[in-house]
This record gives C-alpha cells, structure tokens and sequence, in this order.
C-alpha cells in the first residue's frame, strides 16, 4: 500500500526559471493538501484541493504560485518565474476526508533549490 | 484557531519512556488534539489524536487531561528512531473545508541518546 508520492525529490532551478512539483495521493484518498517549509522555519500550510476543486488557498502566494488536482493523475504544485527565495521543503499530503479526526499522511517532500 | 504551548526540547536515554507535554488552555469543545512528529529529512508523520478520553496505538499513547487543556503524548520506550520534532495541533471539529489545514508550530525536539 504505496504512501504519498512526490517527485522529484530534489529539485534545481535558476532564477526566472519555472518548476513543477508533483504529488500522487494514497489510493483512495481524494483530498489533498501542500505545506511549504522554509530553511529554518516551520511548516507552513499552502493550498487544499479535492479532485478538480481548490478549496482553500489562503495560505498561496499571490503571485507565480497555483495548484491543480486533475480528474486524472497527481496533485501539480507549479512555481513560475522563481526567486531565491521560493528555496524551501514542499510537502504534499493525503487524506480520505475533510473530518478533523482524518490524520493526514505526508510524503516525503520536494527540496528546492534555486540557484 | 486555538493555540498549543509545547517545550523546544526534550532528552531522553533510550528505552525510557518520554512523556511530552502540550499545553492548550485556550482549547474549544470541539477542538481535536493531534500530534505528529517529524523525523530528519522526512515529511511529517502521523502519531495520534483524541478528543476527550486516553487514546492508545502501536505507536503512543495520548493522555489527555480532564479539563482538557493538557495533553501529554507517551512514547513508552523510546528508541534512537524516535529522534524527531513533535508537534501538538488542534483541530476544530465544527467547521468543513477550511479547518481542514494543518497549523504546526514550533514543537518539541527530541533526542534520544543511549
């Protein structure tokens, strides 16, 4: 029974340049949800999707910064025009409902470096 | 959301059992208590969650106190694999969609030594 799957684990861009992460939820699981964790910080929520919807973003940036969860294949969290400053851990994570008793399973993350 | 007050760290010699305490004195009637811990270079794992009584599973217990602004979670042999941050987290039982993020501190840095 596979975990939460992201790719690629790690991950290096040159400033302006775009990068995709991506996440596979645990089978059965439609909900999911990205964290962002700066060097030295803590984890910080980002976005909640459910299949095709966006449910909560409020902790996005406003710009560069989207999400999307097609009806088909994984979770894609996309950083366009990069900064040194986007360089931080992204974690993806699953769960089969939106109950506040749901524990959340978390991959294992993609670290960004941004050159 | 209700706010949760954990020590930066703890030490513990292996195979002791930890206990580590998290105080929430602001807590709501619905609000559950999870904790989830993170190992170095890995994404946060879940440990546990109740809401008013003790829980147990294979990997803790929760004890949770009567009035309910304390908890504390139980490892009860720690291991050199335990090494991890552990964060308490509320999480409000009323509310669909939005309450459905996860909001982690600071937590408590654990080591365990031989």
């Amino acid at each position: 029974n596979a975990g939460v799957m992201q790719n690629p684990r790690h991950l290096v861009r040159r400033r302006g340049q775009e990068a995709r992460l991506r996440c596979s939820p645990m089978k059965g699981h439609s909900h999911v949800y990205w964290y962002r964790q700066l060097p030295e910080e803590g984890l910080k929520f980002m976005v909640y999707l459910q299949k095709e919807n966006i449910i909560d973003e409020s902790g996005m940036p406003k710009e560069r910064f989207s999400a999307e969860f097609p009806k088909e294949g994984p979770s894609i969290l996309r950083i366009q025009q990069v900064v040194r400053g986007d360089s931080a851990a992204y974690f993806c994570a699953s769960s089969t409902g939106t109950g506040s008793n749901q524990p959340q399973h978390f991959g294992d993350g993609t670290r960004l470096s941004i050159l | 959301d209700a706010k949760t007050t954990q020590p930066n760290s703890m030490e513990s010699n292996e195979e002791e059992p930890v206990h580590l305490p998290c105080n929430h004195s602001t807590i709501s009637g619905t609000d559950y208590i999870h904790w989830y811990r993170q190992l170095p270079s890995q994404g946060p794992e879940y440990v546990i969650h109740g809401l008013t009584s003790n829980v147990n599973n294979r990997m803790a217990s929760l004890a949770i106190a009567e009035d309910r602004k304390s908890s504390t979670l139980i490892l009860h042999r720690a291991t050199l694999r335990d090494a991890a941050v552990y964060y308490c987290i509320l999480r409000d039982g009323r509310i669909a969609g939005t309450a459905s993020k996860l909001t982690f501190g600071t937590g408590t840095r654990l080591q365990v030594t031989l």
